[in-house]
């Protein structure tokens, strides 16, 4: 069965820093991959989708992922951190039945 | 074009009761698919329905139900609520199947007393 996993339930980084968000994989077939954001008290606004169109895929407020197949990754960057991007974020692969399986959700704190 | 829908936002129920939630998909849309979020189990498939069938379902017991009517509105059923039914219960539609792209509603807060 597909699954997902994001290592570190917790990241921390100063605001201008780099954001790196970790996400890897298990997938039998070429995979539909997503990153989601969630602020509190919100639904899951979507950030951006993998297609095999290109391995780097850019989303929106600056986001951008590299599909690794090698390596079974889907890792989340920003150059930059806002003090705005501090919400969690939550990675998934999309399998049949139209059905999400997401990982654990990694929450994102920019410090001043 | 409107974004997805959810009704209501909140929900205060005591154990034993049962409650409907309703979500409106994105014009167009004809696939929905339901998921709970908790924080101990992150969030978890419930169901999706396309055109009116139910197409796949996840691990919840029978007390979670749901249907979808001719105009790609759904509705989710929670009978015989626990205290551990407490949960944002999130909607998202997509066009069709797996391959596209499922946009999610603002969530139902269900509290369980």
């Amino acid at each position: 069965a597909q699954s997902v996993t994001q290592l570190g339930s917790h990241v921390s980084v100063s605001e201008g820093a780099l954001v790196l968000l970790r996400c890897n994989y298990s997938s039998s077939v070429p995979p539909y991959l997503f990153w989601y954001v969630q602020y509190p008290n919100q639904g899951l606004q979507l950030l951006l989708k993998y297609t095999s169109a290109a391995t780097l895929v850019k989303g929106i407020n600056g986001f951008e992922a590299e599909f690794k197949k090698s390596e079974t990754s889907f890792h989340l960057t920003k150059p930059s951190a806002h003090m705005s991007d501090a919400a969690e974020y939550f990675c998934a692969v999309s399998v049949r039945g139209n059905k999400l399986v997401f990982g654990a959700g990694t929450i994102l704190r920019v410090k001043s | 074009k409107a974004g997805v829908t959810q009704t209501p936002r909140y929900l205060i129920k005591t154990r034993g009761q049962q409650v409907t939630l309703s979500c409106s998909p994105i014009s167009g849309h004809r696939s929905v698919s339901w998921y709970q979020q908790t924080p101990g189990q992150g969030l978890q498939f419930l169901f999706e329905y396309f055109s009116e069938t139910q197409r796949n379902k996840g691990n919840f017991p029978g007390r979670f139900s749901g249907r979808q009517f001719s105009n790609s509105r759904s509705e989710m059923n929670v009978s015989t609520l626990e205290l551990g039914d407490s949960a944002l219960y999130l909607c998202a539609s997509s066009f069709r199947d797996h391959t596209d792209t499922q946009y999610f509603g603002p969530g139902t807060r269900l509290t369980v007393l």
